[in-house]
């Protein structure tokens, strides 16, 4: 079955500097999301891509879509205490709504 | 709130007894997601209902079935219950259809089970 992969599986920065999180489809997919979960929270929608080669930005949040739509990627520039949490991608297979999620990466930052 | 509800929040149960959870989705969602997320680990896909009928399952056991109700809500039934199963099990919603909508789905605040 679809698998979706997620590195590092746990990144721990200064408050300021960069993180960038990678996710890995083992199919091609219609559609990636993201997600945040905070800790003891649950998972909040961040944004959908869709096309090939696909770049959305929300303020510090750059997301990405791979050419083979098979691959994404999420940068934080400057990252805030605000932050930390744990990021999923979740991947979506045409035909299907049904979303496989990444093993989630964990940021933690220190301020 | 997201606008999903799930009861209880809590539930703490003995192995092999039975548990239902319960969802009420965001209004005007038609389909509902059951995930599941042990400690520290990813959200495994359990199941999907649309509108009333089951339209995707994943490694659901059998010992697991679920059900979506005439008004949209869903309940996921967990029997002979194993120290394994405990964990967080969340529900989500989203518009319907075969495409996911812009927003994405909309979780619940989950229902923590601890099998004892």
């Amino acid at each position: 079955g679809q698998q979706v992969m997620q590195i590092p599986q746990y990144q721990h920065v200064q408050e300021g500097e960069d993180f960038t999180t990678y996710c890995n489809s083992s199919t091609t997919l219609s559609n990636i999301q993201w997600y945040k979960q905070r800790p003891g929270g649950h998972p909040v929608f961040l944004i959908q891509l869709v096309k090939s080669g696909e770049v959305k930005k929300q303020k510090r949040l750059t997301f990405q879509f791979g050419e083979a739509k098979k691959n994404s990627s999420l940068h934080i520039t400057a990252t805030q205490t605000t932050d930390v949490g744990t990021y999923f991608c979740a991947g979506g297979e045409t035909g299907f709504q049904k979303l496989v999620f990444g093993t989630g990466t964990r940021l933690l930052v220190s301020p | 709130d997201s606008g999903v509800t799930q009861t209880p929040k809590h539930l703490i149960t003995a192995t092999g007894q039975r548990v239902t959870l319960r969802c009420s989705p965001r209004s005007g969602d038609l389909s509902v997601y059951w995930y599941q997320q042990s400690l520290d680990q990813g959200l495994q896909f359990l199941i999907q209902y649309y509108n009333g009928e089951e339209r995707a399952k994943g490694n659901i056991l059998e010992r697991f079935s679920a059900q979506q109700f005439p008004d949209l809500h869903s309940e996921l039934n967990l029997s002979s219950l194993e120290l394994g199963d405990s964990a967080l099990y969340f529900c989500a919603s989203s518009g319907g259809g075969n495409n996911p909508p812009g927003y994405g789905y909309t979780f619940g605040s989950g229902t923590r089970l601890t099998v004892v």
